[in-house]
Protein backbone atom coordinates (compact mmCIF):
# COMPACT_ATOMS: atom_id res chain seq x y z
CA UNK A 1 0.00 0.00 0.00
CA UNK A 2 1.93 3.37 -1.28
CA UNK A 3 -0.89 5.49 0.48
CA UNK A 4 -0.53 7.94 3.74
CA UNK A 5 -0.49 5.33 6.54
CA UNK A 6 -2.31 6.14 10.32
CA UNK A 7 -1.78 4.34 13.06
CA UNK A 8 -3.64 3.08 15.68
CA UNK A 9 -6.71 3.81 13.53
CA UNK A 10 -8.89 3.96 16.94
CA UNK A 11 -6.93 5.44 20.33
CA UNK A 12 -8.47 5.47 23.71
CA UNK A 13 -7.46 7.26 26.22
CA UNK A 14 -8.09 8.71 29.84
CA UNK A 15 -7.50 12.12 31.13
CA UNK A 16 -4.41 13.48 31.79
CA UNK A 17 -2.70 11.04 29.88
CA UNK A 18 -0.75 11.25 26.70
CA UNK A 19 -1.83 10.65 23.08
CA UNK A 20 0.63 9.84 20.16
CA UNK A 21 -0.60 9.69 16.43
CA UNK A 22 1.41 8.51 13.65
CA UNK A 23 1.85 9.13 9.98
CA UNK A 24 4.00 7.71 7.22
CA UNK A 25 3.88 9.94 3.89
CA UNK A 26 3.29 8.27 0.49
CA UNK A 27 6.48 6.93 -0.70
CA UNK A 28 8.51 9.55 -2.02
CA UNK A 29 6.50 12.50 -0.23
CA UNK A 30 8.40 14.54 2.09
CA UNK A 31 6.08 16.59 3.08
CA UNK A 32 3.70 16.17 6.12
CA UNK A 33 0.10 17.97 7.00
CA UNK A 34 -1.70 17.28 9.94
CA UNK A 35 -5.51 18.19 10.60
CA UNK A 36 -8.15 17.86 13.19
CA UNK A 37 -12.06 17.14 11.93
CA UNK A 38 -14.00 18.01 15.61
CA UNK A 39 -17.71 16.58 15.67
CA UNK A 40 -20.27 18.68 13.23
CA UNK A 41 -16.52 20.96 12.27
CA UNK A 42 -14.83 20.97 9.00
CA UNK A 43 -11.61 19.80 8.69
CA UNK A 44 -8.98 22.04 10.39
CA UNK A 45 -4.89 22.60 9.47
CA UNK A 46 -2.66 22.12 12.05
CA UNK A 47 0.63 21.78 11.57
CA UNK A 48 2.93 21.37 8.36
CA UNK A 49 6.45 19.61 8.65
CA UNK A 50 9.11 18.68 6.35
CA UNK A 51 11.76 16.32 7.47
CA UNK A 52 13.35 17.24 10.99
CA UNK A 53 11.90 20.57 10.27
CA UNK A 54 8.42 22.30 11.33
CA UNK A 55 7.51 25.06 8.44
CA UNK A 56 4.03 26.38 9.61
CA UNK A 57 2.40 25.54 13.23
CA UNK A 58 -0.36 27.99 13.17
CA UNK A 59 -3.12 26.19 13.62
CA UNK A 60 -1.63 23.83 16.57
CA UNK A 61 -2.92 24.29 20.04
CA UNK A 62 -0.21 26.73 21.87
CA UNK A 63 -0.38 24.24 24.75
CA UNK A 64 0.20 20.47 24.69
CA UNK A 65 -0.10 19.85 21.23
CA UNK A 66 3.52 18.88 19.21
CA UNK A 67 4.57 17.53 16.20
CA UNK A 68 7.90 15.93 14.81
CA UNK A 69 9.09 14.77 11.17
CA UNK A 70 12.29 12.92 12.35
CA UNK A 71 14.73 12.12 10.03
CA UNK A 72 14.20 8.21 10.01
CA UNK A 73 10.77 7.37 10.49
CA UNK A 74 7.27 8.59 10.74
CA UNK A 75 5.50 11.79 11.33
CA UNK A 76 4.55 12.12 15.13
CA UNK A 77 1.37 14.31 16.48
CA UNK A 78 1.66 14.13 20.28
CA UNK A 79 -1.18 15.75 22.60
CA UNK A 80 0.06 15.58 26.30
CA UNK A 81 -2.69 15.75 29.37
CA UNK A 82 -5.36 14.87 27.16
CA UNK A 83 -9.02 16.40 27.51
CA UNK A 84 -12.21 15.41 26.56
CA UNK A 85 -12.10 18.37 23.88
CA UNK A 86 -9.40 16.61 21.98
CA UNK A 87 -12.06 14.03 20.93
CA UNK A 88 -11.60 13.84 17.23
CA UNK A 89 -10.68 12.78 13.97
CA UNK A 90 -6.88 13.39 13.13
CA UNK A 91 -5.29 13.19 9.47
CA UNK A 92 -2.70 13.15 8.03
CA UNK A 93 -1.85 14.28 4.47
CA UNK A 94 1.64 14.40 2.51
CA UNK A 95 2.46 15.49 -0.82
CA UNK A 96 5.41 16.28 -3.07
CA UNK A 97 5.65 20.09 -1.78
CA UNK A 98 5.31 23.03 -3.94
CA UNK A 99 1.85 24.57 -5.05
CA UNK A 100 0.97 22.86 -7.54
CA UNK A 101 0.86 19.50 -5.37
CA UNK A 102 -2.21 18.16 -4.54
CA UNK A 103 -1.93 16.54 -1.00
CA UNK A 104 -3.56 12.95 -0.55
CA UNK A 105 -4.98 12.38 3.32
CA UNK A 106 -4.92 8.71 5.13
CA UNK A 107 -7.85 7.63 6.69
CA UNK A 108 -7.27 9.10 10.27
CA UNK A 109 -6.50 8.22 14.28
CA UNK A 110 -10.03 8.51 15.94
CA UNK A 111 -9.32 9.55 19.02
CA UNK A 112 -11.65 9.31 22.19
CA UNK A 113 -11.23 10.90 25.36
CA UNK A 114 -12.74 8.89 28.81
CA UNK B 1 -18.01 35.56 7.85
CA UNK B 2 -16.75 32.16 7.58
CA UNK B 3 -13.87 31.78 5.09
CA UNK B 4 -15.20 29.17 3.23
CA UNK B 5 -19.09 28.49 2.91
CA UNK B 6 -20.61 25.17 1.80
CA UNK B 7 -23.92 23.60 2.14
CA UNK B 8 -24.03 20.54 4.86
CA UNK B 9 -27.03 18.69 2.80
CA UNK B 10 -27.82 16.32 2.81
CA UNK B 11 -28.61 16.72 -0.81
CA UNK B 12 -31.05 13.47 -2.22
CA UNK B 13 -31.19 12.98 -5.64
CA UNK B 14 -32.08 9.79 -7.78
CA UNK B 15 -29.40 7.85 -9.62
CA UNK B 16 -28.40 9.05 -12.86
CA UNK B 17 -29.35 12.85 -12.17
CA UNK B 18 -26.18 15.59 -12.34
CA UNK B 19 -25.43 16.80 -9.38
CA UNK B 20 -24.02 20.09 -9.11
CA UNK B 21 -21.79 20.71 -5.37
CA UNK B 22 -20.90 24.56 -4.50
CA UNK B 23 -18.43 26.37 -2.32
CA UNK B 24 -18.21 30.01 -1.41
CA UNK B 25 -15.33 31.86 -0.22
CA UNK B 26 -14.02 35.17 0.92
CA UNK B 27 -10.44 35.06 0.94
CA UNK B 28 -9.17 36.44 -2.80
CA UNK B 29 -5.74 35.22 -1.94
CA UNK B 30 -7.13 31.56 -2.34
CA UNK B 31 -5.48 30.47 -6.05
CA UNK B 32 -5.70 25.86 -5.57
CA UNK B 33 -8.88 25.05 -5.37
CA UNK B 34 -9.94 20.71 -4.54
CA UNK B 35 -12.45 18.91 -3.92
CA UNK B 36 -11.93 15.80 -1.71
CA UNK B 37 -14.76 12.57 -1.37
CA UNK B 38 -15.25 11.39 2.05
CA UNK B 39 -17.03 8.04 2.68
CA UNK B 40 -17.60 7.25 6.26
CA UNK B 41 -14.83 6.55 8.73
CA UNK B 42 -12.25 6.70 6.02
CA UNK B 43 -10.60 9.79 4.75
CA UNK B 44 -10.69 12.45 1.71
CA UNK B 45 -10.03 11.45 -1.34
CA UNK B 46 -9.18 13.87 -3.93
CA UNK B 47 -11.14 14.27 -6.88
CA UNK B 48 -9.89 17.41 -8.66
CA UNK B 49 -7.30 20.09 -8.40
CA UNK B 50 -7.51 23.18 -10.20
CA UNK B 51 -5.54 26.55 -10.30
CA UNK B 52 -7.26 29.79 -10.56
CA UNK B 53 -10.58 30.30 -12.40
CA UNK B 54 -12.10 28.05 -15.60
CA UNK B 55 -13.19 23.84 -16.22
CA UNK B 56 -11.49 20.95 -15.53
CA UNK B 57 -12.95 17.68 -16.74
CA UNK B 58 -11.98 14.48 -15.52
CA UNK B 59 -14.46 11.47 -16.45
CA UNK B 60 -17.97 12.51 -14.90
CA UNK B 61 -16.41 14.93 -13.00
CA UNK B 62 -16.28 18.37 -13.50
CA UNK B 63 -14.63 21.50 -11.53
CA UNK B 64 -15.49 25.12 -12.16
CA UNK B 65 -13.83 27.37 -10.53
CA UNK B 66 -15.00 31.80 -11.02
CA UNK B 67 -12.80 33.66 -9.11
CA UNK B 68 -14.42 36.85 -9.73
CA UNK B 69 -17.58 35.91 -7.82
CA UNK B 70 -15.55 33.93 -5.20
CA UNK B 71 -17.79 30.72 -6.75
CA UNK B 72 -16.52 27.04 -6.98
CA UNK B 73 -18.50 24.16 -8.12
CA UNK B 74 -18.34 20.41 -8.55
CA UNK B 75 -20.58 18.62 -11.30
CA UNK B 76 -21.17 15.26 -11.03
CA UNK B 77 -22.78 13.37 -14.45
CA UNK B 78 -24.53 10.27 -14.43
CA UNK B 79 -24.58 10.00 -10.46
CA UNK B 80 -24.11 6.37 -9.35
CA UNK B 81 -25.01 5.34 -5.59
CA UNK B 82 -21.76 4.60 -4.76
CA UNK B 83 -20.89 8.18 -5.06
CA UNK B 84 -23.14 8.78 -1.77
CA UNK B 85 -20.28 10.34 -0.06
CA UNK B 86 -19.17 13.48 1.90
CA UNK B 87 -18.02 16.03 -0.64
CA UNK B 88 -15.16 18.62 0.76
CA UNK B 89 -14.47 21.98 -1.17
CA UNK B 90 -10.39 22.98 -0.33
CA UNK B 91 -8.86 25.75 -1.39
CA UNK B 92 -5.28 27.58 -0.33
CA UNK B 93 -3.10 30.68 -1.21
CA UNK B 94 -0.06 30.59 -3.04
CA UNK B 95 3.29 32.27 -3.22
CA UNK B 96 4.43 31.67 0.41
CA UNK B 97 1.28 32.02 1.81
CA UNK B 98 -0.45 29.54 4.28
CA UNK B 99 0.20 25.97 2.80
CA UNK B 100 -2.20 24.29 4.91
CA UNK B 101 -5.66 24.03 3.06
CA UNK B 102 -9.22 25.77 3.95
CA UNK B 103 -11.82 23.53 4.24
CA UNK B 104 -15.72 23.54 3.54
CA UNK B 105 -17.66 21.46 6.40
CA UNK B 106 -18.75 19.30 3.15
CA UNK B 107 -21.85 18.32 1.50
CA UNK B 108 -23.43 14.86 2.56
CA UNK B 109 -24.87 13.40 -1.14
CA UNK B 110 -27.22 10.47 -1.54
CA UNK B 111 -27.74 9.00 -4.62
CA UNK B 112 -30.97 7.01 -4.71
CA UNK B 113 -31.03 3.86 -6.30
Amino acid sequence: NAGVMQNPRHLVRRRGQEARLRCSPMKGHSHVYWYRQLPEEGLKFMVYLQKENIIDESGMPKERFSAEFPKEGPSILRIQQVVRGDSAAYFCASSLGGDNQPQHFGDGTRLSIL
Amino acid sequence: QKEVEQDPGPLSVPEGAIVSLNCTYSNSAFQYFMWYRQYSRKGPELLMYTYSSGNKEDGRFTAQVDKSSKYISLFIRDSQPSDSATYLCAMKDSGGGADGLTFGKGTHLIIQP
